[in-house]
């Protein structure tokens, strides 16, 4: 079955940054995007930004532009999430979902990450 | 830029009770609209695409309608496991409404 697991939680510091990966199986690595989203304590969920697995291609939402860093390893079937410059606001949990080929919603979620901004 | 609108942002019922939840977008999407639920601790789950299908798995007292810019979430007889936060979210961007928050009332 499709299964998307990523990495445990992390505490940083302010000014520090994360990278949050995410494994994929059950499925062909390169055939879906993965997309990013989070959700900040007492706030919704906000979209980040995708990879395309095949060539490595990404896009950010601009609150994240020269912040953000999408990346992925095939041989591994991971993709990861880099945030850079962290501060309090970005305490959240960060999920990563697949995108289905043609489609614009998620049907598939990693299990989430903690990531805590505290100094 | 598209914008979903949520209301209203917390909706406070018992079992058993009708939930109306409504989504309006600042411009048409045609029938291009999912709604996921989440609850505390877990990843969101897929309910409706594109507007009024059900995903695979979700019960029926779950159902969706609309198009262009105005949907509706209805849960027609809420269960104990249905209070939860619920969020639209639509193609152009996939960008999500702020959410509505089932709760007991």
């Amino acid at each position: 079955q499709v299964q998307l697991v990523q990495s445990g939680a992390e505490v940083k510091k302010p000014g520090a940054s994360v990278k949050v990966s995410c494994r994929a199986s059950g499925y062909t690595f390169t055939d879906y995007y993965i997309h990013w989203v989070r959700r900040a304590p007492g706030q919704g969920l906000e979209w980040m930004g995708w990879i395309n697995p095949n060539n490595g291609g990404s896009d950010f939402a601009q609150k994240f532009q020269g912040r953000v860093t999408m990346t992925r390893d095939t041989s591994i079937s991971t993709a990861y999430m880099e945030l850079s410059r962290l501060g309090s606001d970005d305490t959240a949990l960060y999920y990563c979902a697949r995108l289905p080929s043609r489609r614009y919603y998620y049907d598939s979620w990693g299990q989430g990450t903690m990531v805590t901004v505290s100094s | 830029e598209i914008v979903l609108t949520q209301s209203p942002a917390t909706l406070s019922l018992s079992p058993g009770d009708r939930a109306t939840l409504s989504c309006r977008a600042s411009q048409s999407v045609g029938t291009y609209l999912a709604w996921y639920q989440q609850k505390p601790g877990q990843a969101p789950r897929l309910l409706i695409y594109d507007a009024s299908n059900r995903a695979t798995g979700v019960p029926a007292r779950f159902s969706g309608s609309g198009s262009g810019t105005d949907f509706t979430l209805t849960i027609s007889s809420l269960e104990p496991d249905d209070f939860a936060f619920y969020y639209c979210q639509q193609r152009s961007n996939w960008r999500f409404g702020q959410g509505t928050k089932v709760e007991i009332k």
